[in-house]
């Protein structure tokens, strides 16, 4: 079965510093993409980063980072800088290439960046 | 701009009255696919559509119908709605080839069904 674990229901940082979101994952493939989705509270599911399992190399996007794990099956979330526009839910999703390319969901990380 | 349009975002209806959840995207992706929201549950996908008059079921079907007769459109058809369909619903759209690239969604419907 395929599953996506964001042990972290809630969490929160100061303005300026910098804060981690775990996500785990299972899958039996081996082509699959990986994805930090933020949903802040206008509801707008937003991609915020992807990262492709044969890629080595973690992805980055400007203050957004990954550390993605392959063989232990980890795929966390850094957000440097944190500002309160990032105070949203972060979810992470999963998808096996040739799948229906349905995205399996983790249940979210509700992150609160404090002033 | 690259989007995928739902209406309405906000629905309040009766048990039984037929209702439909419209969505549209103009990014010509093949792809499209609806998934509700439940506190607890995360996102679950009800139907996808691989293409035009291709559609099939997701993980909760149940009280749900899609059609896709056009390319843009992939509306979401409650024949008769049910309290336990108040959810939050989200239709989503991407590209169909070899190289995946992320879901495009839509703003989002909060039905909430009495």
């Amino acid at each position: 079965a395929q599953t996506v674990t964001q042990s972290q229901p809630e969490m929160s940082v100061q303005e300026a510093e910098t804060v981690t979101l775990s996500c785990t994952y299972d899958t039996s493939e081996s082509n699959y993409y990986l994805f930090w989705y933020k949903q802040p509270p206008s509801r707008q599911m937003i991609l915020v980063i992807r990262q492709e399992a044969y890629k080595q190399q973690n992805a980055t996007e400007n203050r957004f980072s990954v550390n993605f794990q392959k063989a232990a099956k980890s795929f966390s979330l850094k957000i440097s800088d944190s500002q309160l526009g990032d105070t949203a839910m972060y979810f992470c999703a999963l998808h096996n290439a040739g799948n229906n390319r349905k995205l399996i969901w983790g249940l979210g990380t509700s992150l609160a960046v404090n002033p | 701009e690259a989007q995928v349009t739902q209406n309405p975002r906000y629905l309040i209806t009766v048990t039984g009255k037929k209702l439909t959840v419209t969505c549209s995207q103009n990014m010509n992706h093949e792809y499209m696919s609806w998934y509700r929201q439940d506190p607890g549950l995360g996102l679950r996908q009800i139907y996808y559509s691989m293409n035009v008059e291709v559609t099939d079921k997701g993980d909760v079907p149940e009280g749900y119908k899609v059609s896709r007769k056009e390319k843009r459109n992939f509306p979401l058809i409650l024949e008769s709605p049910s309290p336990n369909q108040t959810s939050l619903y989200f239709c989503a759209s991407s590209e169909q080839g070899a190289r995946y690239t992320e879901a495009f969604f839509g703003q989002g419907t909060r039905l909430t069904v009495v």
